[in-house]
């Protein structure tokens, strides 16, 4: 298994300012991924960041407005450009690790996200 | 299509009674793996259990169990003896073997566990 951790936790932003989320896991991992979870509903594959490339976005999702970093293998960012009301939501950094249930996603705690 | 469906937005279950929640799927890939995940309040993604599409029998883990019916495609989590702590959202995800370690989610299922 993996300890996957998350900072913020939560914060509460003002509309048109950026905030980048940290996510640290406690082993060296090829895949991170970075998932959105609007009020209620099921998760949203933003992008998938390798080391050492550039992310991978899902449809829906861009660079310019969550640009990603993958410095090394324990570590990545997501940053939240020029924020409005419709991007508050859950932000969930995971990995994949192989176990015994083949390739696991491992999730950290998440970052609520409100922006005003 | 819809990758993986969960068609109970919300089911509630006596304490220590038992409980299933159903998911199915779709996928015609023939290597695919299926999880359940637990979502308390505080937002974090628990791991629950993991059915692989070849393994013959059903996955157990402790008080959880996965009813798994290849031909019908659904993989249901089934809760024995439910506890006031098992209140919370249940995703089901699938994994195909052929779009490596992207993960599909269900849209969710939320617990409660009434005293």
């Amino acid at each position: 298994s993996a300890v996957i951790s998350q900072k913020p936790s939560r914060d509460i932003c003002q509309r048109g300012t950026s905030l980048t989320i940290q996510c640290q896991v406690d082993s060296q991992v090829t895949m991170m991924f970075w998932y959105r979870q609007q009020p209620g509903q099921s998760l949203t594959l933003i992008a998938t960041a390798n080391q050492g490339s550039e992310a991978t976005y899902e449809s829906g999702f861009v660079i310019d407005k969550f640009p990603i970093s993958r410095p090394n293998l324990t570590f990545s960012t997501l940053t939240v450009s020029n924020m409005s009301p419709e991007d508050s939501s859950i932000y969930l950094c995971s990995a994949s690790i192989t176990g015994l249930a083949g390739n696991e996603q491992f999730f950290g705690p998440g970052t609520r996200l409100t922006v005003l | 299509a819809q990758k993986i469906t969960q068609t109970q937005p919300g089911m509630f279950v006596q304490e220590k009674e038992a409980v299933t929640l159903d998911c199915t799927y779709d996928t015609s890939d023939p290597s695919y793996g299926l999880f359940w995940y637990k979502q308390p309040s505080s937002g974090e993604m628990i791991f629950l259990i993991y059915q692989g599409s070849y393994d013959q029998q059903n996955a157990t883990e402790g008080r959880y169990s996965l009813n798994f019916q290849k031909a019908r495609k659904s993989a249901n989590l089934v809760i024995s003896a439910s506890q006031l702590g098992d209140s919370a959202m249940y995703f089901c995800a699938m994994r195909e073997e052929n779009t490596g370690n992207q993960f599909y989610f269900g849209t969710g299922t939320s617990l409660t566990v009434i005293p």
